[in-house]
């Protein structure tokens, strides 16, 4: 069983379009990672989120955590071919030592 | 600050050698380290995780171990590969609530 389901597996649009893609699951995690992968790289952090309702931005990048802290999104505005790789979710169940549970990933292609 | 190294970055292997990945990190004292793997381009399968010298814990019993002989460094290895063991391998460092830092990764081809 998939812990955080992540949606949609695979989406490709067009530059300058907008785009959510969303993590969900049915356990409460403590905070929850959003990471961006590009083609033979490691995974990149981009934020944590640790409060329920917690919005963060980072340029064109909105991720929000949801109020039960079940779920959370990731709203990237006016999209970029630099904004092409895999994003990843990742929820910590508690402050420790737990490793984190990965969802599959949302892979994004914005074709210019 | 802290880095995190792994290599070699790419390998290829026959069937039944041995492997070994090493991941070693700097700027940072007693982490916890991971080894992760992934298959094509999608979500990441934790193989094992050390919080300390000397503590490995495994999440998928297979082909692989890992060892912690210093702090700062981490070790997967395998005595014999199997061609299902091709796999892109990640080592990363850090605390859950607070992020992980992934190395480049390697990219390993049994053949």
């Amino acid at each position: 069983t998939q812990l955080l389901e992540q949606s949609p597996q695979f989406l490709s649009i067009q530059e300058g379009e907008n785009l959510t893609v969303y993590c969900n699951s049915s356990s409460v995690f403590s905070s929850l990672q959003w990471y961006r992968q590009e083609p033979g790289e490691g995974p990149v952090l981009l934020v944590t989120v640790v409060t329920g309702g917690e919005v963060k931005k980072l340029k064109r990048l909105t991720f929000q955590f949801g109020d039960a802290r079940k779920d959370s999104s990731l709203h990237i505005t006016a999209a970029q071919p630099g904004d092409t790789g895999l994003y990843l979710c990742a929820g910590a169940r508690n402050s420790g030592n737990t490793p984190l549970v990965f969802g599959k990933g949302t892979r994004l292609s914005v074709i210019a | 600050s802290q880095t995190i190294h792994q290599w070699p970055a790419t390998l290829v292997q026959p069937v039944g050698s041995p492997l070994s990945l090493e991941c070693t990190v700097e700027g940072t004292s007693n982490p916890n380290l991971y080894w992760y793997r992934q298959a094509a381009g999608r979500g990441l399968q934790l193989l094992f995780y050390s919080v300390g010298i000397g503590q490995i814990s495994s999440e998928v019993p297979q082909n692989l171990s890992a060892s912690r002989p210093q702090d700062r460094q981490f070790i997967l290895s395998s005595k014999k590969l199997l061609l299902s063991d091709s796999s892109f391998y990640l080592c990363a460092w850090g605390v859950g609530g607070y992020g992980y830092t992934f190395g480049s990764g390697t990219r390993l081809t049994v053949v």
